[in-house]
C-alpha cells in the first residue's frame, strides 16, 4: 500500500509570502496529482507530474522521484490562495492515494 | 457548460432508506470515478469505470452500487443508508491521469 503524507497540516501565511506544502510517499508511482479544495468544497486539479518541475502562474510543483518526495510552491501568495491542497498518488495508472490536505490561510 | 455535473447538491434522508446520486460528463472521458469525502476531510476514492467496466474497488460496502448507463454517465446507489454514509461525495473523470471533479453532493442522513 502507497502511504502519503503530506506537511504542514496547517499553514498560516502573511499575504506575499512563499509557501511549500510537502508531499512524501513510501512506493514508486506512475505519477503524482495535486488538487486545490476551496473553502466552498469545490475540487481542481493543479497539476499532474511524473518528473520534474511544473509552473502555471504562480504555482510550481517539483517531484523527486528518487527520494519519492514532491512540492508545491505558491509564489507572492495571496488571500484567495486560502484552500486544502491535496497530494494525490497514481500507483500502476489506476490506483490512487490521497494525502489528508494541508490547509492553506494566507492573511491580508 | 459544466464539465462534471452531479445531482443533486444536497441530500437529506433519513436510515434505511435507499438512494441515488446522478454524475454526467461532458467531456468525452473514458473513465469516471466516485470519491467520499467524510467529516475529516479525507478524501478517498471508491470506484472508477472505464469503458462500463469496473477497474477500482476500495473495500467498499456492498450497499453502494455504481451503475453507468452510458460513457457520459455514472450514477452512485446506496441502499439501507446508514449515519456513516454520512459526507460528501464526489464524482470526477480522465481522459489520462488528470481528473475533473465535480461540485459534490453533500448527503446527510438522519
Amino acid at each position: 500500500k502507497n502511504e502519503v503524507e503530506q506537511s504542514p497540516q496547517n499553514l498560516t501565511a502573511q499575504e506575499g509570502e512563499f509557501i511549500t506544502i510537502n508531499c512524501s510517499y513510501s512506493v514508486g508511482i506512475s505519477a503524482l496529482h495535486w488538487l486545490q479544495q476551496h473553502p466552498g468544497g469545490g475540487i481542481v486539479s493543479l497539476f499532474m507530474l511524473s518528473s520534474g518541475k511544473k509552473k502555471h502562474g504562480r504555482l510550481i510543483a517539483t517531484i523527486n522521484i528518487q527520494e519519492k518526495h514532491s512540492s508545491l510552491h505558491i509564489t507572492a501568495s495571496h488571500p484567495r490562495d486560502s484552500a486544502v491542497y491535496i497530494c494525490a498518488t497514481i500507483y500502476n495508472f489506476n490506483k490512487f492515494y490521497f494525502g489528508s490536505g494541508t490547509k492553506l490561510n494566507v492573511k491580508p | 457548460d459544466t464539465a462534471v455535473s452531479q445531482t443533486p447538491k444536497y441530500l437529506v434522508t433519513q436510515m434505511g432508506n435507499d438512494k441515488s446520486i446522478k454524475c454526467e460528463q461532458n467531456l468525452g472521458h473514458d473513465t469516471m470515478y466516485w470519491y467520499k469525502q467524510d467529516s475529516k476531510k479525507f478524501l478517498k476514492i471508491m470506484f472508477s469505470y472505464n469503458n462500463k467496466e469496473l477497474i477500482i474497488n476500495e473495500t467498499v460496502p456492498n450497499r453502494f452500487s455504481p451503475k453507468s448507463p452510458d460513457k457520459a454517465h455514472l450514477n452512485l446507489h446506496i441502499n439501507s443508508l446508514e449515519l456513516g454514509d454520512s459526507a460528501v461525495y464526489f464524482c470526477a473523470s480522465s481522459q489520462t491521469t488528470v481528473q475533473y471533479f465535480g461540485p459534490g453532493t453533500r448527503l446527510t442522513v438522519t
